[in-house]
């Protein structure tokens, strides 16, 4: 049962372009939204979060929209840049199932130069 | 402040045997949880720990288990391996649920 989904396995985009990865969840009951960033051989480090309350949120050269209809979260890096290249890790959490985060497989991210 | 380490970093088994893992979480972080990576499978939770209180646990058969020490630390064991338990192990500490979870660098367990 993957309450959390990432559909594309990879993405590549050419350095300078916006990179888009996309995320859906299942569950409407999570109500915090987190994206993960992880290179190989490291453990994931946190990148960004969203609360349900909101529908955007911004650091720097990256965003994150939900659109708690759709049930669907997506994170834009602009621009993006070669050391973006890493795996990308969407997850949620919620009230329900004691704030346990279920992570999505993961969309991995080539940067162009 | 140091990270989360975990050890060892590399383990190679065989089938049938039993497997202890260990976590360190970062100073004052009194939640610790575990999780299995696998290709294409993203992170599966295994289950999560507070003041030495299982709090979550996932779907995982018994041969999974953990605790938690009084210092915070965690181990994990799991026991009679399967080809099939060969992953990347990912310990994370947060200062309590639900705050930020930061993790360590995992321990890649290979059954033979």
């Amino acid at each position: 049962d993957q309450q959390v989904k990432q559909n594309s396995p990879s993405l590549s985009v050419q350095e300078g372009r916006i990179s888009i990865l996309n995320c859906d969840y299942t569950n409407s009951m999570f109500d915090y939204f987190l994206w993960y960033k992880k290179y190989p051989a490291e453990g994931p480090t946190f990148l960004i979060s969203i609360s349900s309350i909101k529908d955007k949120n911004e650091d720097g050269r990256f965003t994150v929209f939900l659109n708690k209809s759709a049930k669907h979260l997506s994170l834009h890096i602009v621009p993006s840049q070669p050391g973006d290249s890493a795996v990308y890790f969407c997850a949620a959490r919620g009230v329900t199932g004691g704030f346990k985060t279920i992570f999505g497989a993961g969309t991995r991210l080539f940067v162009k130069a | 402040k140091a990270g989360v380490t975990q050890t060892p970093r590399y383990l190679i088994k065989t089938r049938g045997q039993q497997v202890t893992l260990s976590c360190s979480p970062i100073s004052g972080h009194r939640s610790v949880s575990w999780y299995q990576q696998t290709p294409g499978q993203g992170l599966q939770f295994l289950f999560e720990y507070f003041s030495e209180t299982q709090r979550n646990k996932g779907n995982f058969p018994g041969r999974f288990s953990g605790r938690q020490f009084s210092n915070s630390r965690s181990e994990m064991n799991v026991s009679t391996l399967e080809l099939g338990d060969s992953a990347l192990y990912l310990c994370a500490s947060s200062l309590a649920p639900p705050n930020e979870q930061f993790f360590g660098p995992g321990t890649r367990l290979t059954v033979l």
